[in-house]
Parts: structure tokens; C-alpha cells; sequence
């Protein structure tokens, strides 16, 4: 069972825009602003698409944005493109040990 | 561009060991190298880190006792070594870089899938 709990599944038509939360506690994602958003094709490295909360790294696409309101930190992918179907787990620093922990990952669809 | 090249899928009867290497084409002071695992149907369990410039390590305590984080400095190589292996050993084992004073990795092996089975 992972510390931060994210739908197991989302989906869209291309075009449209999908939504992914990450769900923790006070202790991670309600008091730190440490939240980061990865992307994982099948038999490739996960790829690093948001960092604290809502800053993109040089290389990711805007149609990629974070956010967070209280213990939930949220992933947008506007303008769905197929390419964008893949696995996407979420981040948090935690105030107790271990001092990373990770989302059960969400599997994103695309219609 | 720096990659970190992981070393290939390993099979594994209960009870023994297994050494994942991580493969780094350069290193780069402050940043660290941390392991963490994916067991199927699951998200990332982080187990450790190691300072890939001192070899100093800090493991997570659940792995306490049976992970060992080391590299070779001289072919830029790093492992990470699992003993007494049981079946909820079986994962897919990634290393991934830690961005220095921040607590994200930007960027990741491909992952190594560790089955243990007899």
C-alpha cells in the first residue's frame, strides 16, 4: 500500500484535458511544497515532469501543470495527445522516515 | 547526456542475492544515487541512497540488514545488493538521481526486474 494514494486510472479523448490527484497527509504533501510528478512508458525510465509543486523542468511540455490545496497535490495534462498515454506517479517529501515517499501511480488512457 | 545505464533482468531462487549495478556516464558532486523499487500493481518504495563521490550511505530502515549500496569509482558503476531474498522481493529495481537540496530525482535507469522464484 503506498503513502500517497492516487486513482488507479484516468482517461480522455485526445484533445481533452484529465486530472490526477495525489492524496497524503499532514505530514507530507499538506505541510511541504516537495511534490514532484514522474512519467513512465513501459520499458522506459521514468521521466521527471513537475518538481515542488508546480515548475517544469527544461524539456517538459506545458500542456503538463501541477498544483496543490491542502493534502491533495493534482496533475493537468491539457490537449491529450496519444503519446501522453503512459503510467504517472506522484511524490512527497515526508517529515517521518522513510523521507521520500511515492503514489500507487495512475494509468492514463488515451480514447 | 548523462544516463544511467541499469544492468539487466535477473531470476532468483528464495533465500539468495542479488547485485543490481547502475551505471553512471558521469558524476556530478552533491548529487546522490538512490534505489528505489516498484513491486507489480504498486508504486516506488524508496530503500536508500548512496553518496556516489564518499560511498557513504543511509538505508531505509524496513531494508536495514540486508541492502548493501556501493560503487566503483573507477568504471563509475554503482550496486545495490538485496540478501535473503523471499517472493515480495520481486520488483522492478530503478536507480535515479537526486536533484542536490531538493527532494525530486531528475533522472532514472530503465529499471531491472528482479524475480524471485523457485
Amino acid at each position: 500500500q503506498s503513502a500517497l494514494t492516487q486513482p488507479a486510472s484516468v482517461s480522455g479523448a485526445p484533445g481533452q484535458s484529465v486530472t490526477i490527484s495525489c492524496t497524503g497527509t499532514t505530514t507530507d504533501v499538506g505541510s511541504y511544497n516537495h511534490v514532484s510528478w514522474y512519467q513512465r512508458h513501459p520499458d522506459k525510465a521514468p521521466k521527471l515532469l513537475i518538481f515542488e509543486v508546480n515548475n517544469r523542468p527544461s524539456g517538459t511540455s506545458d500542456r503538463f501543470s501541477g498544483s496543490k490545496s491542502g493534502k491533495t497535490a493534482s496533475l493537468t495534462i491539457s490537449g491529450l495527445q496519444t503519446e501522453d498515454e503512459a503510467d504517472y506517479f506522484c511524490s512527497s517529501f515526508s517529515s517521518t522516515s522513510p523521507h521520500i515517499v511515492f503514489g500507487g501511480g495512475t494509468k492514463v488512457t488515451v480514447l | 547526456q548523462v544516463q544511467l545505464v541499469q544492468s539487466g533482468a535477473e531470476v532468483k531462487n528464495p533465500g539468495a542475492s542479488v547485485k543490481v549495478s547502475c551505471k553512471a556516464f558521469e558524476y556530478t558532486p552533491g548529487y546522490y544515487i538512490h534505489w528505489m523499487r516498484q513491486a507489480p500493481g504498486q508504486g516506488p518504495e524508496w530503500m536508500g541512497w548512496i553518496n556516489p563521490i564518499s560511498g557513504g550511505t543511509n538505508y531505509a530502515q524496513k531494508f536495514q540488514g540486508r541492502v548493501t549500496m556501493t560503487r566503483d569509482t573507477s568504471i563509475s558503476a554503482l550496486y545495490m545488493e538485496l540478501s535473503s531474498l523471499r517472493s515480495d522481493d520481486t520488483a522492478l529495481y530503478y536507480c535515479a538521481r537526486k536533484f542536490p537540496n531538493y527532494w525530486y530525482f531528475d533522472l532514472w535507469g530503465r529499471g531491472t526486474l528482479v524475480t524471485v522464484s523457485s
